[in-house]
């Protein structure tokens, strides 16, 4: 059974980095193929790709906020971290991490997808 | 904006068949890249409805489908169901981006 969930903190001031942990199971991301992403979703608005990161290290960003996000992995502790620098209000948003997906007949897609996501943490950028 | 455009809701009565479009560019979906969909019921985690363009995970009813052609996909269901209103988004992958993923701004799906 896949799991996974996000943890950090609810409310960050104006300048400050965020950082979100995302911890998970039933899964290993030593696994060839294995990728975590991060996505996001501002109240009432639609969603938005932040991160990914794969077994091998190998880390993608949003063209659009590449210069404020670090994705990183710790395999032992089946977590994944993403940090956001310079916090603004318009990055008040819910966080998801999700699981890359794995089709069991054609393997991993070359545009992946998320099949599994936790239940997603709000954080709120105010002074 | 994204570049995957959808309408920003869709509506129908129980029993119908609703179509959800994602209109793309020759940089996204008009250059093979697949198209997922993902299901967001509200205040819910979005589920993944469809991927690989037509592919239904186990356990999607297959009152959904997804296609694909030129430069845009669709999302149909079929014998619409209270249980379907949720909020829709189609997801792929833009080379002028120099990103990995993108996803559509989603769509509101109204049952009558």
């Amino acid at each position: 059974q896949i799991t996974l969930k996000e943890s950090g903190p609810t409310l960050v001031k104006p300048t400050q980095t965020l950082t979100l942990t995302c911890t998970f199971s039933g899964f290993s991301l030593s696994t060839s193929g294995v990728g975590v992403g991060w996505i996001r979703q501002p109240p009432g608005k639609a969603l938005e790709w932040l991160a990914l990161i794969y077994w091998d290290d190998d880390k993608r960003y949003s063209p659009s906020l590449k210069s404020r996000l670090t994705i990183t992995k710790d395999t032992s502790k089946n977590q994944v971290v993403l940090t956001m620098t310079n916090m603004d209000p318009v990055d008040t948003a819910t966080y998801y991490c999700a699981s890359r997906g794995y089709d069991i007949l054609t393997g991993y897609y070359r545009v992946p997808y998320f099949d599994y996501w936790g239940q997603g943490t709000l954080v709120t950028v105010s002074s | 904006q994204s570049v995957l455009t959808q309408p920003p809701s869709v509506s129908g009565a129980p029993g119908q068949r609703v179509t959800i479009s994602c209109t793309g560019s020759s940089s996204n979906i008009g250059a093979g890249y697949d198209v997922h969909w993902y299901q967001q019921l509200p205040g819910t985690a979005p589920k993944l409805l469809i991927y690989g363009n037509s592919n239904r995970p186990s356990g999607v009813p297959d009152r959904f489908s997804g296609s694909k052609s030129g430069t845009s996909a669709s999302l149909a269901i079929t014998g619409l169901q209270a249980e379907d209103e949720a909020d829709y988004y189609c997801q792929s992958y833009d080379s002028s981006l120099s990103g990995h993923a993108v996803f559509g701004g989603g769509t509101q799906l109204t049952v009558l």
